[in-house]
């Protein structure tokens, strides 16, 4: 069965520079959850997005930024990294019944920023 | 959000029954009980969730006490593959709030 793709799987960035994390959810979810997990740490959640509408914000930056496209993509915006910033970033995705759904998550492998 | 309050670490033998714990005494009416599970270098992978009602599926079980203020996770046979963090969350938004999980380590 097809999972939630996460792209890239590694991003190496330098302080100050940009960078796009892309997740494709399961076909059919409407809801993606993105989630941050520093080292050690347990994740934590960042921004949800059901049908295209931010529907819940956690403890995200005001330098990330996020959308969910027409076709349920969803795209997190990073800017003027910072060395607090290297963490595993998690998408999930999920069949919403409403802004706010209890149906199981799906999560992605991944992505890996490392910030010089 | 409500907290839940788990064990840092459990231990078990392989193909026998492991039972998590998961306290919960601030649960509202609404709160869904979710549990999911991660394990090394990977992304959390849902295991079960419910509401008020014991629930099983292919992975686990769910016990919930009547007063809904604790639950449990039954793996009835552990493997060497149930090693992993598992979280015990309560959501009715969706949103998963991840605490600090028990890390299960099962023994050949």
């Amino acid at each position: 069965a097809a999972g939630v793709i996460q792209s890239p799987r590694h991003l190496i960035k330098e302080k100050r520079e940009t960078a796009t994390l892309k997740c494709y959810p399961i076909p059919r979810h409407d809801t993606v959850y993105w989630y941050q997990q520093g080292p050690g740490q347990d994740p934590q959640f960042l921004i949800s997005f059901y049908e295209k509408m931010q529907s819940d914000k956690g403890s995200i930056p005001d330098r990330f930024s996020a959308q969910q496209f027409s076709d349920y993509h969803s795209e997190l915006n990073m800017s003027s990294l910072e060395l607090g910033d290297s963490a595993l970033y998690f998408c999930a995705s999920s069949l919403g019944t409403g802004a706010y759904s209890n149906q199981p998550q799906h999560f992605g492998d991944g992505t890996r920023l490392s910030i010089l | 959000d409500a907290k839940t309050t788990q064990p840092n670490s459990m231990e078990s033998n392989e193909e026998e029954p492991v039972h998590l714990p998961c306290n919960h005494s601030t649960i509202s009416g609404t709160d869904y009980i979710h549990w999911y599970r991660q394990l090394p270098s990977q992304g959390p992978e849902y295991v079960i969730h419910g509401l008020t009602s014991n629930v099983n599926n292919r992975m686990a079980s769910l016990a919930i006490a009547e007063d809904r203020k604790s639950s449990t996770l039954i793996l009835h046979r552990a493997t060497l593959r149930d090693a992993a963090v598992y979280y015990c969350i309560l959501s009715n938004t969706g949103k998963l709030i991840f605490g600090q999980g028990t890390t299960l380590q099962v023994k050949p």
